[in-house]
């Protein structure tokens, strides 16, 4: 079974919006990370945040993590046709070495 | 060094039929990871390799799958006997260390008729 669970499964907006997608995990991590895919694509690694780190940014990326509820949220801002993909949260857990356990994803549409 | 290579991008067989798939990893990688994915679901882990020790391998995997990878270098990945079922996405991975993202190939796609 998957380890994270993405909400919501499809997100649609409109060019210049945000787009906020979060992941829910069961079990303990030492990291979270987020990777996009583009249709029929391999994945591209966006942004890793470690348990012990509660928020990150990269570009027009912002992570948070909140261990206590296990969730994790991923934020886009001024989203752009071009972000149109499918976004994974992924988790390394603690006894589990690099392993990543990824979630079942959010299909993200940016309508221009 | 222009990423993660899989060989090869399509791959149709008959059930029954035994499939190997290529993957050559990002040089500097010690890190290699196997997974499939379906349609509409994220990326199932299959497998895992230090250098050339496999370190974890999927329980999910039953024993008509096999992976190895020779010197520490490129990974193959068999399939015996062949099922509709194996139908999927398969994407190679590496990595440098335990925090660093993954790299992945752009997968091959297996279709079993």
């Amino acid at each position: 079974s998957q380890q994270g669970e993405e909400d919501p499964q499809a997100l649609s907006i409109q060019e210049g919006e945000n787009a906020t997608m979060n992941c829910s995990y069961k079990t303990s991590i030492n990291n979270l990370q987020w990777y996009r895919q583009n249709s029929g694509r391999g994945l591209v690694h966006l942004i890793l945040i470690r348990s012990n780190e509660r928020e990150k940014h990269s570009g027009r990326l912002r992570v948070t993590l909140d261990t206590s509820k296990k969730s994790s949220s991923l934020l886009i801002t001024a989203s752009r046709a071009a972000d149109t993909a499918s976004y994974f949260c992924a988790t390394g857990k603690e006894t589990s070495g690099s392993r990543l356990t990824f979630g079942e994803g959010t299909q993200l549409t940016v309508n221009p | 060094d222009t990423g993660v290579s899989q060989d090869p991008r399509h791959k149709i067989t008959k059930r029954g039929q035994n499939v190997t798939f290529r993957c050559d990893p990002i040089s500097e990688h010690n890190r290699l990871y196997w997974y499939r994915q379906t349609l509409g679901q994220g990326p199932e882990f299959l497998t895992y390799f230090q250098n050339e020790a496999q370190l974890e391998k999927s329980r999910l995997l039953s024993d008509r799958f096999s992976a190895e990878r020779p010197k520490g270098s490129f990974s193959t990945l068999e399939i015996q006997r062949t099922e509709q079922g194996d139908s999927a996405m398969y994407l190679c991975a590496s990595s440098e260390g335990e925090y660093d993202g993954y790299t992945f190939g752009s997968g091959t796609r297996l279709t079993v008729v």
